[in-house]
């Protein structure tokens, strides 16, 4: 069946330091991809979504491409903010379905 | 628009209690989705719906879970009774289906969750 994996967490890094949260996929069709973002206390927020090989999502300074060679939609951001402190998961729709597939989630603090 | 919303937001009960969380989603949205949220578990989708019918509910723990969606402005998410391992954070999430157009039709849209501890 479809699956994400993520980076384990937790990860921490100084303010303005670059970030990369690794993602890859399984799936049997042509999958929608997504990052979505959950501050403390709160549900999740979707933060960007590419559904084709190839695009890139972007939103706040975060990207990610779709590489369908590779299976991968890693999230980056050049320069991180204490803001952005939370946890990111990625995740998968099939073609045609309404069901996401979540990765197991990444704790990223980011310290002043 | 408001977004989901959820109510109530915080509950606290006894073991063998039953336990009603409510959800509003977003007025238009198709989709109605309930997930639970733990430290060991991570986040698991219990049902979806779509037009108020139940889709999928394989991802619901046992008998004790039920949910409805009576009309498409309105779902509840019951478990009776409650014991101790069914403490999380549920939300509920609605998506606009292709009525939202092909680029946002699986866009998933969260409400604030219900945090439940049974003790």
């Amino acid at each position: 069946g479809d699956s994400v994996t993520q980076m384990e967490g937790p990860v921490t890094l100084s303010e303005e330091a670059f970030l990369t949260i690794n993602c890859t996929y399984t799936a049997t069709g042509y999958p929608s991809l997504f990052w979505y973002v959950q501050y403390p206390g709160e549900g999740l927020q979707l933060l960007l979504k590419a559904t084709k090989a190839d695009d890139k999502g972007s939103n706040k300074g975060f990207e990610a491409t779709y590489r369908k060679e590779t299976t991968s939609f890693h999230l980056e951001k050049g320069s991180v903010q204490v803001s952005d402190s939370a946890v990111y998961f990625c995740a998968l729709s099939d073609q045609g379905a309404q069901k996401l597939v979540f990765g197991q989630g990444t704790r990223l603090t980011i310290n002043p | 628009d408001a977004g989901v919303i959820q109510s109530p937001r915080h509950e606290v009960t006894e073991m063998g209690q039953e336990v009603t969380l409510r959800c509003k989603p977003i007025s238009g949205h198709d989709y109605l989705f309930w997930y639970r949220q733990t430290m060991m578990r991570g986040l698991e989708l219990l049902i979806y719906f779509n037009n108020n019918v139940p889709i999928d509910d394989s991802g619901m723990p046992e008998d004790r879970f039920s949910a409805k969606m009576p009309n498409a402005s309105f779902s509840t998410l019951k478990i009776q009774p409650s014991e101790p391992r069914d403490s999380a954070v549920y939300f509920c999430a609605s998506s606009p289906g292709l009525a939202g157009g092909r680029s946002q039709s699986d866009t998933q849209y969260f409400g604030p969750g219900t945090r439940l501890t049974v003790l």
